[in-house]
């Protein structure tokens, strides 16, 4: 099964800074099928990002996805109060799906 | 609008049983694949079983044998019916959607979550 490791474990920032987040696939991910999810505690996983670059609806521009192959990234342009949350990347394109182990965004 | 409602989860002793439910309402449920896929503090998101639209089920490895998911296009519910728990069963289990009628896909909405804790 494909393993994504995310990095780094951890990410503290202020609001308005800049925020890149990383997902590194042990083998290159068919058709870039990577999905990130936002996760706030006691909720459940909300989609972001999918087919590596497409935002969901309803998510804000300053949320964006790059990548291929075997590397890829979310990027938070300008950090908002609301975004400090735990992200987590996933990869549909072979079986089984697998997720990474979450990238925590703290208020620094 | 799109909700996904699960039901069912319970604290049961090692080697017992339980039946999730996952109630749908919102988008035309027999169009969908639908997936389980739980938590865990410890080995974070994990994906379970999922079914096609039209009701071909397939599982993780860690479950196969022991879970069987199913659905009731008739009723827009979802089922999970796990037997032969074991503690590291434990955990939140959600029910997705997926994207698309068959295959793997990302998951556009999720439950709130069934809590499920094996232990003696």
């Amino acid at each position: 099964e494909i393993v994504l490791t995310q990095s780094p474990g951890t990410l503290s920032l202020s609001p308005g800074e800049r925020a890149t987040l990383s997902c590194r696939a042990t083998q290159s991910v068919s058709k870039n099928s990577v999905a990130w999810y936002q996760q706030k505690p006691g909720q459940a996983p909300r989609l972001l990002i999918y087919a590596a670059s497409t935002r969901a609806t309803g998510i804000p521009d300053r949320f964006s996805g790059s990548g291929s192959g075997t590397d890829f990234t979310l990027t938070v342009s300008r950090l908002d109060s609301e975004d400090f949350a735990v992200y987590f990347c996933q990869q549909y394109g072979a079986s089984p799906v697998t997720f990474g182990q979450g990238t925590r965004l703290e208020i620094k | 609008e799109v909700q996904l409602m699960e039901s069912g989860g319970d604290f049961v002793q090692p080697g017992g049983s339980l039946r999730l439910s996952c109630a749908v309402t919102g988008f035309n449920f027999r169009n969908y694949g639908m997936s389980w896929v739980r938590q865990t503090p410890g080995k974070g998101l994990e994906w379970v079983s999922g079914v096609s639209g039209g009701g071909d089920a397939y599982y993780a490895d860690s479950v196969k044998g022991r879970f069987t998911m199913s659905r009731d296009n008739s009723k827009n519910t979802l089922y999970l019916q796990m037997n032969s728990l074991r503690g590291d069963d434990t955990a939140v289990y959600y029910c997705v959607k997926e994207t698309k009628f068959l295959g793997a896909s990302h998951y556009d909405y999720w439950g709130q979550g069934a809590l499920v804790s094996v232990s003696s």
